[in-house]
């Protein structure tokens, strides 16, 4: 089946450590999201990426750094810079990036609850 | 100002209602996108659309570009219609509403 993944489904970190989230998706898409999810806030981006080897801040990337060395995985770090990461974090793909590039619905991961202790 | 405006922010009613959620957005858009997230966190696309009306099963999605302004329709509700509905649109960006909480209660 077709589809994305996240894991773990819950993480606990220690202050002042670094984690790393993984995703990774057999859709073939082009395009990979991490986006961050809040009480009461619409999900907020993070990162993004169109290619492989290619990838560009969002709206709230500070504390935070991906990678994208294969089509298929998308991993984000965590960093202790990050001052409040407790939250939901969700991974999504999209075959193209943006409109006019053809079609772009988002496909989400199930996401991955992270608490720091 | 959000984007996207969703109302209302909760929703609670009984089983077989007729319910509607609404979306109003503020920016040029290619299409606009009704999610579904269940209490476990994973989101779903129900619907991508950019003129008219959809519908899949009991939800219908329709949407007035003049107006910037889309409708979440769902029908007969039941209780496993419980979730989070979220409404999207991508213009340059994707741009995200915070969620409508919808409990259909028995």
């Amino acid at each position: 089946d077709g589809g994305i993944t996240q894991s773990p489904k819950y993480l606990f970190r220690k202050e002042g450590q670094n984690v790393t989230l993984s995703c990774e998706q057999n859709l073939n898409h082009d395009a990979m999201y991490w986006y961050r999810q809040d009480p009461g806030q619409g999900l907020r981006l993070i990162y993004y990426s169109q290619i492989v080897n290619d990838f560009q801040k969002g709206d709230i990337a500070e504390g935070y750094s991906v990678s994208r060395e294969k089509k298929e995985s998308f991993p984000l770090t965590v960093t202790s810079a990050q001052k409040n990461p407790t939250a939901f974090y969700l991974c999504a793909s999209s075959q193209n990036l943006y409109p006019g590039q053809g079609y772009n619905e988002q496909f989400f991961g199930p996401g991955t609850r992270l608490t720091v202790l | 100002k959000n984007e996207v405006e969703q109302s209302p922010q909760n929703l609670t009613a009984q089983e077989g209602e007729f319910i509607t959620i609404n979306c109003s957005y503020s920016v040029g858009i290619s299409a606009l996108h009704w999610l579904q997230q269940h209490p476990g966190g994973g989101i779903v696309s129900l619907f991508m659309l950019s003129s008219g009306k959809k519908k899949h099963g009991r939800l219908i999605a329709t949407i007035n570009i003049q107006e910037k302004h889309s409708s979440l329709h769902i029908t007969a509700s039941h209780p496993r219609d419980s979730a989070v509905y979220i409404c999207a649109v991508t213009g340059n960006q994707f741009y995200f509403g915070t969620g409508t909480s919808l409990t259909v209660i028995p």
